[in-house]
């Protein structure tokens, strides 16, 4: 079955760490997301990629960096210098120029 | 910037009610429109997309407009089930924004069997 999985589904940070967050697709989509959910709002964008290799900064890109090594995966680093990384990760994929947009069952992020 | 008004925010009501819900822009622009549904601690499910060319869809008991010169959409629920209790988010993507696409805050359902 095509779809998107990402791991783990929940991760703790320790104060000071590095985490990295999963998302992989197999549905031959070319364009890739990360999104941020938080209690009672609506998704921000964090970072997207169209192609390998390259990839813009969203909404709220500050504190996290992203690779796109491959077609069929997105990683995304949510790193020490995030203030505030507690929430609700979800990831997303559409085809290039494609409308409609698939979506991973999510990571849940708490900051100890 | 695109602003995503999602009303009621929460609603709950018996089964077996009609449901109207709102999503509305504050750009007008948009090139088309997808509504959500969240269920606590999941992913986002795709109920029902609305393309550039299209006013409405429907699947089963939901029907979707969008009336792009108002930059407004309803999401109509008929004869609700207590299966239907979940979040139920809209995100349209803009005109001429590569793939970008702006997200209600949603909204909160609870049918009472």
């Amino acid at each position: 079955d095509g779809g998107i999985t990402q791991s783990p589904k929940y991760l703790f940070r320790k104060e000071g760490q590095n985490v990295t967050l999963s998302c992989e697709q197999n549905l031959n989509h070319d364009a890739m997301y990360w999104y941020r959910q938080d209690p009672g709002q609506g998704l921000r964008l964090i970072y997207y990629s169209q192609i390998v290799n390259d990839f813009q900064k969203g909404d709220i890109a500050e504190g996290y960096s992203v690779s796109r090594e491959k077609k069929e995966s997105f990683p995304l680093t949510v790193t020490s210098a995030q203030k505030n990384p507690t929430a609700f990760y979800l990831c997303a994929s559409t085809v290039t120029g494609g409308v409609e947009q698939f979506f991973g069952p999510g990571t849940r992020l708490t900051v100890l | 910037k695109q602003e995503v008004t999602q009303i009621p925010a929460a609603l709950s009501v018996p089964e077996g009610e009609n449901l109207v819900l709102n999503c509305s822009f504050t750009d007008s622009a948009i090139y088309n429109l997808q509504w959500f549904r969240q269920d606590p601690g999941k992913g986002l499910t795709s109920l029902l997309l609305i393309q550039s060319s299209q006013r409405e869809q429907t699947s089963g008991r939901l029907n979707a407009s969008l009336d792009k010169s108002s930059g407004r959409s309803t999401l109509y629920i008929a004869a609700s089930q207590p299966g239907d209790s979940a979040t139920y988010l809209c995100a349209g993507r803009g005109v001429g924004a590569f793939n970008k696409f702006y997200f209600g805050s949603g909204t909160k359902l609870n049918v009472k069997p």
